[in-house]
């Protein structure tokens, strides 16, 4: 019953590495979004796509960037990690306007 | 900015009772509201969805939804050790899925 899977569990990188973060779903949903959830602040949009090779910012996307080449894969890149990165990151996806039906199981990450 | 708010908690309910928990949101656009439960180091999963004012059930949890209050609320009715997780509000932003979360309300069910 695989719907939406994200490439690690948990993740320890270097302040300065990159890092590439997989999130693949098999519903066939357009929409894919990125999301990073801190204590006390909830989940914070950083990209989204509705189709494939668009991207659209969300609500903190500095620091981040995404590649949708593929309708079922979105991944979400970090470009020169830093310690203030470290946090929960949700992959999600959906067809329609129906919310967020399907989140994966998320990436712990820690940059020391 | 756009804002969902909850309280963060923990409300404390004892077994068998009624959880009751509150989302107000800043903007008047959104038309869809979703409630989420997550366990501790789980992802999030959809419980409930509401888009009409008034009060929507689904088993024991009522979502409830006063556009002109801008207020969301959620009702678990016979509370149960299991119920115990964080709940998230969520209002959608658009159309497309894209959704303004909340902080979260912890909810702890004692026995």
């Amino acid at each position: 019953d695989v719907k939406v899977t994200q490439s690690s569990r948990y993740l320890v990188k270097r302040t300065g590495e990159k890092v590439f973060l997989e999130c693949v779903q098999d519903m066939d949903h357009e929409n894919m979004f990125w999301y990073r959830q801190d204590p006390g602040l909830g989940l914070r949009l950083i990209y989204f796509s509705y189709d494939v090779k668009m991207k659209e910012k969300g609500d903190i996307p500095e620091g981040y960037s995404v590649s949708r080449e593929k309708k079922e894969r979105f991944s979400l890149i970090l470009e020169s990690a830093s310690t203030n990165q470290t946090s929960m990151y949700l992959c999600a996806s959906t067809r329609t306007s129906g919310g967020l039906g399907e989140f994966g199981p998320g990436t712990r990450l820690l940059v020391l | 900015q756009k804002e969902v708010e909850q309280n963060s908690g923990p409300l404390s309910v004892p077994e068998g009772a009624i959880a009751s928990l509150n989302c107000t949101y800043s903007d008047r656009g959104s038309q869809s509201f979703f409630w989420y439960r997550q366990y501790s180091g789980k992802s999030p999963e959809l419980i409930m969805s509401i888009y009409s004012n008034g009060d929507k059930e689904d088993g024991r949890f009522t979502a409830q939804l006063n556009k002109a209050s801008q207020y969301v609320s959620l009702l678990i009715r016979d509370s149960q050790p299991s119920d115990s997780a964080t709940y998230l509000c969520a209002a959608a932003v658009d159309s497309w899925g894209k959704l303004q979360f909340g902080a979260g309300t912890q909810v702890v069910v004692t026995p």
